[in-house]
């Protein structure tokens, strides 16, 4: 079974604009990391943040994580139309473990 | 670095049929490949764990004499789909963990595998 949600499965913005898209999981995790896959391509590693950090930025990245919450939120901020893609989270519930996958988010970012 | 590849890409093949994938770290040698399956628009599921030198281990409800994973070396890991059918169509995601981290998995470009 899949560890965490996300919300909204899609999302669609004007260039420029910022998308954001959370993830809840249900146990305690070592750490949570983002992935961005382009159609029918692999995964590319975004970000990970460990169980103790709250916030994280990479470029126009910005990932926060709330652990008393469960819950994860990853917002790209000036998009682009090259962000068009899928993202997802997953978690990692101990350090060399599996991950496990969210749902995702399909964010379409218009010209 | 940290470059992982497939092979092949986009595969097709006749029910009852066979299908081996590749998986290989290009630039770095991982003990541990993971194979994932993903319908379309849904997410990534785990089918097993594999590690270099020993059986792979299977996640619940995935056939391991149907999917048969082979990990002889510290760069390569093979998937192959036994008698393939077409609810085995999809896309199949392989991803490496190179040797002596814990966090960090480099994924390969997936192959597409149609049945007919």
């Amino acid at each position: 079974s899949q560890q965490g949600e996300e919300d909204p499965q899609a999302l669609s913005i004007q260039e420029g604009e910022n998308a954001t898209m959370n993830c809840s999981y249900k146990t305690s995790i070592n750490n949570l990391q983002w992935y961005r896959q382009n159609s029918g391509r692999g995964l590319v590693h975004l970000i990970l943040i460990r169980s103790n950090e709250r916030e994280k930025h990479s470029g126009r990245l910005r990932v926060t994580l709330d652990t008393s919450k469960k819950s994860s939120s990853l917002l790209i901020t000036a998009s682009r139309a090259a962000d068009t893609a899928s993202y997802f989270c997953a978690t990692d519930k101990a350090a060399g473990n599996k991950l496990t996958f969210g749902g995702g988010t399909r964010v379409l970012v218009k010209p | 670095g940290a470059v992982v590849s497939q092979h092949p890409s986009w595969v097709i093949c006749k029910s009852g049929t066979s299908v081996k994938i590749e998986c290989r770290s290009l630039d770095f040698q991982a003990t541990t490949m993971f194979w994932y399956r993903q319908f379309p628009k849904q997410s990534l599921m785990l089918m097993a764990t594999s590690n270099e030198g020993s059986k792979a281990t299977y996640e619940q409800g995935v056939e391991k004499d149907k999917f048969l994973i082979n990990h002889a070396s510290l760069t390569l890991s093979t998937l192959t789909v036994t008698s393939a059918h077409p609810e085995d169509s999809s896309f199949y995601i392989c991803s490496a963990r190179p040797r002596g981290t814990y966090n960090e998995q480099f994924f390969g470009p997936g192959t597409r595998l149609t049945v007919l």
